[in-house]
């Protein structure tokens, strides 16, 4: 069975565009996670979701990111505009309501803001 | 204080010997705790879990809790290289299921 897919797996960018980042999560979670991970922070929860509703999204550090959830199947992670400081790998998880702190991490995406 | 505290490491040790990682947090109320592994360019894992004072073990590994005192450690014992990795303590606090620390980087050394 397929793990969490993200894409794309690296994002070279310049300042100033948008950056759309994507995650298929396991079939039948009914969680979704975005995390950010740096080494100066961490890895920090951005946003959930539980049955594609956005529960908590304090994470999300400014109106420059948004994150969506139209299906079970799919979500996406945008910053526009983005900024050199937003340089990270990103993660993507899931996980079943029975085991919420279960969560299973995509491989992530490294953005890389020039 | 943070929520989640580790030592960033890095902790060497020699193959074959016990590797002692530790953690402490600051939310009282925090019923259940979580050991993560995570190599290098890779995405984290789940590998650990435990609920209730005392020490819980699964084959190599054992976690140690204690709540009085608001920590928990994980101990690695015969430690290969192959468990070389940084390991992220994790715990549900208020609306947010798990927040992690930053991690302690484990260096085993053959």
């Amino acid at each position: 069975d397929a793990g969490v897919i993200q894409s794309p797996r690296h994002e070279v960018t310049e300042m100033g565009q948008e950056v759309t980042l994507r995650c298929k999560p396991i079939s039948g979670h009914d969680y979704l996670f975005w995390y950010r991970q740096t080494m100066m922070r961490g890895l920090e929860l951005l946003i959930y979701f539980n049955n594609n509703v956005p529960i908590d999204d304090s994470g999300m550090p400014e109106d420059r990111f948004s994150a969506k959830m139209p299906n079970a199947s799919f979500s996406t992670l945008k910053i526009q505009p983005s900024e050199p400081r937003d340089s990270a790998v990103y993660f993507c998880a899931s996980s079943s309501g029975q085991g919420v702190n279960t969560q299973y991490f995509g491989p992530g995406t490294r953005l890389t803001v020039l | 204080q943070k929520e989640v505290e580790q030592n960033s490491g890095p902790l060497s040790v020699p193959e074959g010997a016990i590797a002692s990682l530790n953690c402490t947090y600051s939310d009282r109320v925090s019923q259940s705790f979580f050991w993560y592994r995570q190599y290098s360019g890779k995405s984290p894992e789940l590998i650990m879990s435990i609920y209730s004072n005392g020490d819980k073990e699964d084959g190599r590994f054992t976690a140690q809790l204690n709540k009085a005192s608001q920590y928990v450690s994980l101990l690695i014992r015969d430690s290969q290289p192959s468990d070389s990795a940084t390991y992220l303590c994790a715990l549900p606090s208020g609306n947010t299921p798990l927040v992690f620390g930053k991690g302690t980087r484990l260096s085993v050394i053959a």
